[in-house]
């Protein structure tokens, strides 16, 4: 079974830049969740889609950050513009569905250094 | 809000040597608690799930325990070999405040295990 994928791996932006990110959950996953991990510290929940609708954004700097999730499936995470501070590893997420049960695959991540 | 401490930040031992890694909460009204491990440069991999109403899992040298009531779990790693070496990541659903599939985690404990 194919695994979360994230693209790009890397990317390396000037502050007030914007960038994209892509994510491809696993076949059949309708619930989808968008991380930040900045170094140090532990992943930060940013968003989380059930389907294409949103469930929880309430970490979502949302005069910067814009997520959707057209169809239900692939997913983008835009940062416009983006601060130093934006600098992080962006971790996509898959599951089955929502609810504890349900356990949360990761993707590679995207590394974002903002300068 | 729910936070998450993880105890030691970091951990060197010598191959063979059993440890443990700590995990505390502060709001005992979680669905789950899981553990991941995180490679440098690699997403996330669950390693064990336990849900609110049990109290321990295992899989293969790895034992996980969850005491709710006082907002712990600890992770057991037996004969720890090199190839164990990596940041492992505790991470809990739920709280007041979370939705049941939401994941707030701990910093990590990094753990190197040497020859």
């Amino acid at each position: 079974e194919a695994g979360v994928a994230q693209s790009p791996r890397y990317k390396i932006i000037e502050k007030r830049q914007s960038v994209a990110f892509w994510c491809n959950p696993i076949s059949g996953h309708a619930t989808l969740y968008w991380y930040q991990q900045i170094l140090g510290q532990g992943p930060k929940l940013l968003i989380q889609f059930q389907n294409n609708g949103v469930v929880d954004d309430s970490q979502l700097p949302k005069d910067r950050f814009s997520a959707e999730r057209l169809k239900g499936v692939d997913s983008t995470l835009k940062i416009q513009p983006a601060k130093l501070e934006d600098s992080a590893v962006y971790l996509c997420a898959s599951s089955f569905s929502e609810g504890a049960s349900y356990e949360q695959y990761f993707g590679p991540g995207t590394r974002l250094t903002v300068t | 809000k729910q936070e998450v401490t993880q105890i030691p930040a970091a951990l060197s031992v010598p191959e063979g040597e059993n440890l443990v890694l700590n995990c505390s909460f502060t709001d005992s009204a979680i669905y789950n608690l899981q553990w991941f491990r995180q490679d440098p440069g690699k997403g996330l991999t669950s390693l064990l799930l336990i849900q609110s109403s049990q109290r321990e899992q295992t899989s293969g040298r790895l034992n996980a325990s969850l005491d709710k009531s006082s907002g712990r779990s600890t992770l057991y790693i037996a004969a720890s070999q090199p190839g164990d070496s990596a940041t492992y990541l505790c991470a809990v659903s739920g709280g007041i405040t979370g939705t049941a599939s939401k994941l707030t985690f701990g910093t990590g404990t990094r753990l190197q295990v040497t020859l």
